[in-house]
């Protein structure tokens, strides 16, 4: 059954560093979207991509966060300079219309130090 | 904007019980789908059962089913013959329909863990 996969499952970084966290979504699927979860509270939908550009995000998805899709598989997040509350789970998914559900990656578990 | 609010941040239930996790939301949307996805504690998000708000007949899937009350903007999970496996926290989710080519957003409840007793 083809998945959304996310790498790595853990990363660990200095307050102040770039971070890439890297999502392959399911192939023939055209809306990719990052949502964080930060521990023990609500997934928050951070951006949702199609047909190569940005068609929505958040508040929370300021100056810091930028996506791509930089060769037709991967989909990725980075966040230039990490904060201490960039620490959560992030999560990727995918969709292709009409059909409404979102499939997600396992996650990957930010940690800021 | 849309909220979806659960009210019921834990439950518990013993095996074999039947248990009602509760969602309410607000919209002013007409067209829109309702969700629920579980995610156990490996934090998977995994889809249980999905509505779409023009159908009245409430949705089910397998022990899985949903009380779906649009004019009171309310959508409750039930879960039949709990399982073991079912302990995990359960997610409402609202998605607005944006058209057959469009891919919305979720918006999410803040979730209730469910745990089932043996």
């Amino acid at each position: 059954e083809p998945e959304v996969t996310q790498t790595p499952s853990h990363q660990v970084t200095q307050m102040g560093q770039e971070v890439i966290l890297r999502c392959v979504p399911i192939s023939n699927h055209l809306y990719f979207y990052w949502y964080r979860q930060i521990l023990g509270q609500k997934v928050e939908f951070l951006v949702s991509f199609y047909n190569n550009e940005i068609s929505e995000k958040s508040e929370i998805f300021d100056d810091q966060f930028s996506v791509e899709r930089p060769d037709g598989s991967n989909f990725t997040l980075k966040i230039r300079s990490t904060k201490l509350e960039d620490s959560a789970m992030y999560f990727c998914a995918s969709l292709i219309p009409p059909n409404t559900e979102a499939f997600f990656g396992q996650g990957t578990r930010l940690t800021v130090v | 904007a849309q909220t979806v609010t659960q009210s019921q941040p834990e439950m518990s239930v013993q095996e074999a019980e039947t248990v009602t996790l509760s969602c309410t939301y607000d919209t002013s949307e007409n067209n829109y789908y309702l969700f629920w996805y579980k995610q156990p504690p490996s934090r998977q998000m995994i889809l249980v059962i999905r509505q779409e708000a023009y159908k009245q007949q409430n949705a089910t899937e397998n022990r899985f089913s949903v009380n779906f009350q649009k004019a009171a903007k309310s959508f409750s999970l039930k879960i039949s013959d709990s399982q073991l496996g079912d302990t995990a926290m359960y997610f409402c989710a609202f998605m607005k329909h944006e058209g057959e080519t469009s891919g919305s957003r979720l918006t999410f409840g803040e979730g209730t863990q469910l745990t089932v007793n043996p």
